[in-house]
């Protein structure tokens, strides 16, 4: 069982430069997320998805687009990364409003932007 | 405002000693719920424990304990026995039962770093 996976893990981009973070998830789970990581700032929600065919902004979505292809893909782009999208990223996955269900996030993704 | 705050960036205890990390939590809601995740070097997030803001006990699982304070809106983590593969980030976070484009949101405190030394 992978549970949540996300390619790649490591990737280093110019300034300018786009591209897509892919997220899968396994366990039939309705709700999926995008998260950034910076040091002392904890978890900080970039997008997220209800449920196939929802997007919604979340704490900081600026610099990002998000595509929630099928049930069990939620991919993040950035158009024209720039250096304060440095960051390490995760998806995540829950159940469908259920507030006593936990989040499952992937392994990550470390992005640098030069 | 923050809704989550982790008061303490960094904690250091002994091997075989037990430790709290603070967690305080800002909500108007009635129903919500509380979480706990554990980040070890390796970068992934691990669930630990939950509790339900209806919960009369304090949730329990293994070494970990959620000391739960609703008066106090606190839910501070309790790790007994530490163990050295404890050391890690301790992240506190909160669901309120709020809908938002059809899903419970959750919010993340900054962080707790421990570190557990031989």
């Amino acid at each position: 069982n992978a549970g949540v996976t996300q390619t790649p893990k490591f990737q280093v981009l110019k300034t300018g430069q786009s591209m897509t973070l892919q997220c899968a998830q396994d366990m039939n789970h309705n709700s999926m997320y995008w998260y950034r990581q910076d040091p002392g700032m904890g978890l900080r929600l970039i997008y997220y998805s209800a449920s196939e065919g929802t997007t919604d902004k979340g704490e900081v979505p600026n610099g990002y687009n998000v595509s929630r292809l099928n049930k069990r893909e939620f991919s993040l782009r950035l158009e024209s990364a720039a250096p304060s999208q440095t960051s390490v990223y995760f998806c995540a996955s829950s159940k469908h409003r259920d507030l006593s269900y936990e989040q499952y996030f992937g392994p990550g993704t470390r992005l640098t932007v030069t | 405002a923050q809704k989550i705050t982790q008061t303490q960036p960094g904690m250091f205890v002994q091997e075989k000693e037990a430790v709290t990390l603070d967690c305080t939590y800002d909500t108007s809601d009635q129903s919500y719920g509380l979480f706990w995740y554990k980040q070890p070097s390796s970068g992934e997030m691990i669930f630990l424990i939950y509790q339900g803001s209806y919960d009369e006990q304090n949730a329990t699982e293994g070494r970990y304990s959620l000391n739960f304070q609703k008066a106090r809106k606190s839910a501070n983590l309790v790790i007994s026995a530490s163990q050295l593969g404890d050391s890690a980030m301790y992240f506190c976070a909160m669901r309120e039962a709020r809908v938002r484009g059809g899903s419970y949101i959750p919010t993340f405190g900054r962080g707790t770093s421990l570190i557990v030394h031989p």
